[in-house]
């Protein structure tokens, strides 16, 4: 059981340029995640998605777009990376059904951004 | 003020020693408390779940809430240096998102 994939694991990207995060998880659950991670800031919510078709803001949502065409599959889109958004990044799933928010990780993909 | 307050550490401690992490946090309508633990360059990972107040208990970890003084704790008993980690407290008010604290470095020292 692979849990939750995330690629690509680290990517050095040119201020301006597109890029997409891929994110996967095979445990069936309905909602999913996408977290930044900076030194001194924490984990912080980008985007999320409840269930497949819907999407929402999290508390830092600007710069980024996601979308959610079925329960596996979550895409974090940079439509043009700036330097402020080099930092590791999180997607996670939990199984909403069940009445708890109990979080489960991906391993992150490391983004510089110069 | 943050909604969850961390102290960043770093915390070392011997072999063997009891550790105690803790969080305080703003919101009372926070009903869900949970620690992860994250090694380095890599995801967190889940410990401990409660929704109540008093005591949890899961082999050397014991997490705590007090929801009257807004204060969570992780007690680690006989630590390991494979407990050297950063352990977060994260708090959900059952919507959408968790509120993480900033974690806590630990090294347990043989």
């Amino acid at each position: 059981i692979a849990g939750i994939t995330q690629a690509p694991t680290s990517q050095i990207l040119a201020a301006g340029r597109r890029m997409t995060l891929r994110c996967t998880q095979d445990m069936r659950h309905n909602a999913m995640y996408w977290y930044r991670q900076d030194l001194g800031l924490g984990l912080r919510l980008i985007h999320y998605s409840n269930t497949a078709g819907t999407t929402g803001k999290g508390e830092v949502p600007d710069g980024y777009s996601v979308s959610r065409a079925n329960t596996d599959d979550f895409p974090l889109t940079l439509a043009s990376a700036v330097p402020s958004q080099t930092s590791v990044y999180f997607c996670a799933s939990s199984d909403r059904t069940s009445g708890n928010n109990e979080q489960f990780f991906g391993p992150g993909t490391r983004l510089t951004v110069l | 003020q943050k909604e969850v307050e961390q102290d960043p550490g770093p915390l070392s401690v011997p072999e063997g020693a009891i550790v105690s992490l803790n969080c305080t946090y703003s919101n009372s309508a926070f009903q869900y408390f949970m620690w992860y633990r994250q090694y380095s360059r890599k995801g967190p990972e889940l410990l401990m779940y409660t929704y109540s107040s008093g005591n949890k208990e899961d082999g050397r970890f014991t997490a705590q809430v007090d929801k009257s003084s807004k204060y969570i704790s992780l007690f680690i008993r006989d630590s390991q240096p494979s407990d050297s980690a950063t352990y977060l407290c994260a708090i959900d008010n059952a919507g959408n998102m968790l509120t993480f604290g900033g974690g806590t470095r630990l090294m347990v020292k043989p």
